[in-house]
């Protein structure tokens, strides 16, 4: 079973704030993805990524930032957090561009 | 644009109940489709896909067929237990490069014991 791991499980942040949200797989997958979940929407793709120094614009990009330092590595920055970004986030990660996604468990994100 | 659309937020059933969670979708093409199910406090988990107009995923004893004249993938089980109460959600590929993922709105099942 891949392994995605996300930390902080949970933040709070004030409006304007800088946040970094990391995510780190351990199973040499070439693809990592950002999503956000919220009720009504399901899960929507922010940013995407194929390889170390690789960024790809997802559906919901805006307010978002996204580095992908290493093979193993995806982070997600919110340099001036809004309250419309209050929601769950989740990491996921494949091998190949057809292969099954395997997600994190999650960190929850407070905009006050 | 390619969309996936989940009729029921909410299902509620007895154990031993009959399930199915409807799954329509728009896309041009032969799109992959999923279904996932997502447990309380854990991240989406993936459940089985299919590729080809009348392939059936099947997994934990839930399968879906893949219909591309009614462009569904429908959901079901024959008999659920309280176990298998979470959030159902229903997704397509769809992009040439990447594996990206749309997602349904997801389907709430709640099996009574």
């Amino acid at each position: 079973e891949a392994a995605v791991t996300q930390s902080p499980r949970n933040k709070v942040t004030v409006t304007g704030g800088n946040v970094t949200l990391s995510c780190r797989q351990t199973n040499s997958h070439n693809y990592m993805y950002w999503y956000r979940q919220d009720t009504g929407h399901g899960l929507r793709l922010i940013h995407y990524s194929y390889g170390a120094g690789n960024l790809q614009i997802g559906d919901v990009p805006d307010g978002y930032k996204a580095t992908r330092t290493t093979q193993e590595d995806f982070f997600l920055l919110l340099e001036l957090a809004s309250p419309s970004q209050t929601s769950l986030y989740f990491c996921a990660s494949s091998s190949d561009s057809q292969d099954t996604q395997y997600f994190g468990p999650g960190t929850r994100l407070l905009v006050l | 644009g390619d969309s996936v659309t989940q009729t029921e937020g909410q299902v509620a059933l007895s154990e031993e109940d009959f399930l199915t969670i409807h799954c329509n979708y728009s896309a041009s093409g032969y799109p992959a489709l999923f279904w996932y199910v997502q447990y309380p406090g854990e991240g989406p988990q993936f459940l089985f896909r299919a590729s080809r107009d009348k392939e059936k995923g099947s997994s934990r004893g839930f399968e879906a067929t893949y219909n591309k004249e009614a462009t569904s993938f429908h959901l079901q089980k024959a008999s659920v237990q309280e176990s298998d109460s979470a959030v159902y959600y229903c997704a397509l590929n769809y992009g040439g490069s990447g594996n990206k993922l749309i997602f349904g709105t997801g389907t709430l099942l709640s099996v009574k014991p």
